[in-house]
């Protein structure tokens, strides 16, 4: 049971170039997320997905897009990334809504932009 | 805005002294709060979920309380081990979607 995974693990990328983290669970959760997590800012929302085809924005959106046309897959793009994208990034997912369902978190990307 | 907050920073402890985790939050319309622990340069493991009812939950050595009205949960771990070392963060649920509000966390030293 690989449960929740995140491709690449490490990424070293240039200012403006375009790249996607990848996201993939087995679980068949319906709610899926992805954070940020900084040195002084603590794990931070960028986007969530309720099921295929739904999803919308967290506390810091700006210069990301994400899409979920499967139900397990939930990709995260930079644009055109800059130096402040530099972080980590964990994906995570939920069996379904509400105060019962806990999150659970993959490995996480350690994105750097030079 | 929620603000969730963790006093102390960091904590070292002898080994099989209990150990005493504060999470604090501003805002008591929570859906439910979440203990995650983090190793270094790991993900995040689920420890405890408090629903927004409940006032405690427990799993083996560990225990969580939740006191909403005081915005306030404290995360037990009794008699601590080395294995016990990591990065503790307690999240809140913010809305019924399931986003989370993270605490910056406690960094916790077991020493033999």
């Amino acid at each position: 049971d690989a449960g929740i995974t995140q491709s690449p693990r490490y990424k070293i990328t240039e200012t403006g170039r375009q790249v996607t983290l990848m996201c993939h669970q087995t679980w068949s959760h319906s709610y899926m997320f992805w954070y940020r997590q900084d040195l002084g800012h603590g794990l931070r929302l960028i986007y969530y997905s309720a099921a295929a085809d739904i999803t919308d924005k967290g506390e810091v959106p700006d210069g990301y897009v994400v899409s979920r046309s499967k139900t397990e897959n939930f990709p995260l793009t930079l644009e055109s990334a800059t130096r402040s994208q530099t972080s980590v990034y964990f994906c995570a997912s939920s069996e379904s809504w509400g105060s019962s369902y806990e999150q659970y978190f993959g490995p996480g990307t350690r994105l750097t932009v030079t | 805005k929620q603000e969730v907050t963790q006093i102390p920073a960091a904590l070292s402890v002898p080994e099989g002294e209990n150990l005493v985790l504060n999470c604090s939050f501003t805002d008591s319309a929570i859906y439910n709060l979440q203990w995650f622990r983090q190793d270094p340069g790991k993900g995040l493991t689920s420890l405890l979920l408090i629903q927004s009812s409940q006032r405690e939950q427990t799993s083996g050595r560990l225990n969580a309380s939740l006191d909403k009205s005081s915005g306030r949960s404290t995360l037990y771990i009794a008699a601590s081990q080395p294995g016990d070392s990591a990065t503790y963060l307690c999240a809140v649920g913010t809305d019924s979607w399931g986003k989370l509000q993270f605490g910056a966390g406690t960094q916790v030293v077991v020493t033999p």
